[in-house]
């Protein structure tokens, strides 16, 4: 079965970095996009961006265009996403969600257990 | 940036049935998603490409779309319906994804 198993929690000050992990097992790794979702307390999703495991390509929404990098790693089948300058706005739940299909990169068809990230000084 | 409206809240007694609208200009071109997040949980995706409904998913959940408006119908709707939902996409290109801002189910 499809499993997404993320790193944990993390609490950083302002200015820092968090990278989060996502390790994915019971399917094909590079033949699925995985996606990054975020949400803050009390709010709703907000679509961070996309990698294609195959490739390593990727794409992010503006607003974290220049402070955010996804990668992967096939050999471990694990998936990262690092965002950097940290502010307290960015205290959330990440969660790493793979696509349904194979043939569309969209639908979040499969995600994980969401990390906490704490932004305080 | 690209937009999705949704309603803040939505209110239904048991076994009626409830609509929740999601608008926004690039849905003639690109599928809607719609997903289900109960507290403290991770979203569920109840409906995909507009009107799929994923195996496990009970078929009181429908959707479907008419030009810039996709519609998630839950018929008969139950007490454990109650959560907040999701409508996502993506841009006219289909290179930046997008969610709109939860619909708060309350089943009275």
């Amino acid at each position: 079965q499809v499993q997404l198993v993320q790193s944990g929690a993390e609490v950083k000050k302002p200015g820092a970095s968090v990278k989060v992990s996502c390790k994915a097992s019971g399917y094909t790794f590079t033949s699925y996009y995985m996606h990054w979702v975020r949400q803050a307390p009390g709010q709703g999703l907000e679509w961070m961006g996309i990698i294609n495991p195959s490739g390593g390509s990727t794409s992010y929404a503006q607003k974290f265009q220049g402070r955010v990098t996804m990668t992967r790693d096939t050999s471990t089948s694990t998936v990262y996403m690092e965002l950097s300058s940290l502010r307290s706005e960015d205290t959330a739940v990440y969660y790493c969600a793979r696509a349904r299909d194979y043939s569309s990169s969209w639908g979040l068809g499969y995600w994980g257990q969401g990390t906490l990230v704490t932004v305080s000084s | 940036s690209y937009e999705l409206t949704q309603p803040p809240s939505v209110s239904v007694s048991p076994g009626q049935t409830a609509r929740i609208t999601c608008s926004g200009d690039a849905l003639p071109k690109q599928y809607a998603y719609w997903y289900q997040q109960k507290p403290g949980q991770a979203p569920v995706l109840v409906i995909y490409k507009d009107s799929e409904r994923p195996s496990g998913i009970p078929e009181r959940f429908s959707g479907s779309s008419s030009g810039t408006t996709v519609t998630l119908t839950i018929s008969g709707v139950q007490a454990e319906d109650e959560a907040d939902y999701y409508c996502q996409s993506a841009d006219s290109s289909g290179t930046y994804g997008v969610f709109g801002g939860g619909t708060k189910l309350t089943v009275l």
